[in-house]
C-alpha cells in the first residue's frame, strides 16, 4: 500500500507567477485534503476534493484553486503568487466524505518559496 | 468558529520525564479530537484520536481523553524519550480540520 506523495519536494518562484502542485493519494482513498502551512504555524485548511467535486473550503481567496482527478489524485493551483504564499503545502488523503471522524493521512509536502 | 489552542513551546525536558501538553478547543458541533506529531524534515503523522467524550486515544505511550465538560484533550506520555523530540499538533475535525499553532518538544539525553 502506497502512501501519500507529493511533488516537487521544493519549489521557487517569482511573485505573480503561477504554481501547480501534485498529489497523488493513498490507495483507495477517495477524499483529498489541501493546506497551507506557515514556518512555525499549524497547518491552514485550503479546501478539500470528494470525488472530484470540492466540498469544503477554508478562508483563502479565489486564486488558490484545485482539481481531482478519477483517480483520485489532485492538484493545487495559485495564480499571481505573493510573496505570503511561501509556506509548505500538505496534501491528506481519506477514506470518506469528509465526516469528521475520517482519519487524514499526510504526505511529506511541498515546499514554496515566492521571491 | 472553531478553534484549537495548545500550549506554547518549546518544551524541553529529560529523558524519562512526565509529559503533558496542553490542548483545549472550542467547536459548535461535536468534533472528532487529533494529535499529530512532525518529526523534523518529515510530514504530519497521525498519533492519536478521540472521536467522542471521554473516548481515550492512545499510540505509542501517548495517551489523551476527549473531556467535553473542560473542552480539552491534552497529551500526555509517563516516560519521554529523545526520540519524541518533534513538533506535536492538536487538531479537531467537524465539517474541516483546526490545528494547533504546535508544540515544540525537546528531549535531552
Amino acid at each position: 500500500e502506497t502512501g501519500v506523495t507529493q511533488s516537487p519536494t521544493h519549489l521557487i518562484k517569482t511573485r505573480g507567477q503561477q504554481v501547480t502542485l501534485r498529489c497523488s493519494s493513498q490507495s483507495g482513498h477517495n477524499t483529498v485534503s489541501w493546506y497551507q502551512q506557515a514556518l512555525g504555524q499549524g497547518p491552514q485548511f485550503i479546501f478539500q476534493y470528494y470525488r472530484e467535486e470540492e466540498n469544503g473550503r477554508g478562508n483563502f481567496p479565489p486564486r488558490f484553486s484545485g482539481l481531482q482527478f478519477p483517480n483520485y489524485s489532485s492538484e493545487l493551483n495559485v495564480n499571481a503568487l505573493e510573496l505570503d504564499d511561501s509556506a509548505l503545502y500538505l496534501c491528506a488523503s481519506s477514506l470518506g466524505s469528509g465526516v469528521s471522524t475520517d482519519t487524514q493521512y499526510f504526505g511529506p509536502g511541498t515546499r514554496l518559496t515566492v521571491l | 468558529g472553531d478553534s484549537v489552542t495548545q500550549m506554547e513551546g518549546p518544551v524541553t525536558l529529560s529523558e524519562e520525564a512526565f509529559l503533558t501538553i496542553n490542548c483545549t478547543y472550542t467547536a459548535t458541533g461535536y468534533p472528532s479530537l487529533f494529535w499529530y506529531v512532525q518529526y523534523p524534515g518529515e510530514g504530519l503523522q497521525l498519533l492519536l484520536k478521540a472521536t467522542k467524550a471521554d473516548d481515550k486515544g492512545s499510540n505509542k505511550g501517548f495517551e489523551a481523553t476527549y473531556r467535553k465538560e473542560t473542552t480539552s484533550f491534552h497529551l500526555e506520555k509517563g516516560s519521554v524519550q529523545v526520540s519524541d523530540s518533534a513538533v506535536y499538533f492538536c487538531a479537531l475535525r467537524d465539517d474541516k480540520i483546526i490545528f494547533g499553532k504546535g508544540t515544540r518538544l525537546h528531549i535531552l539525553p
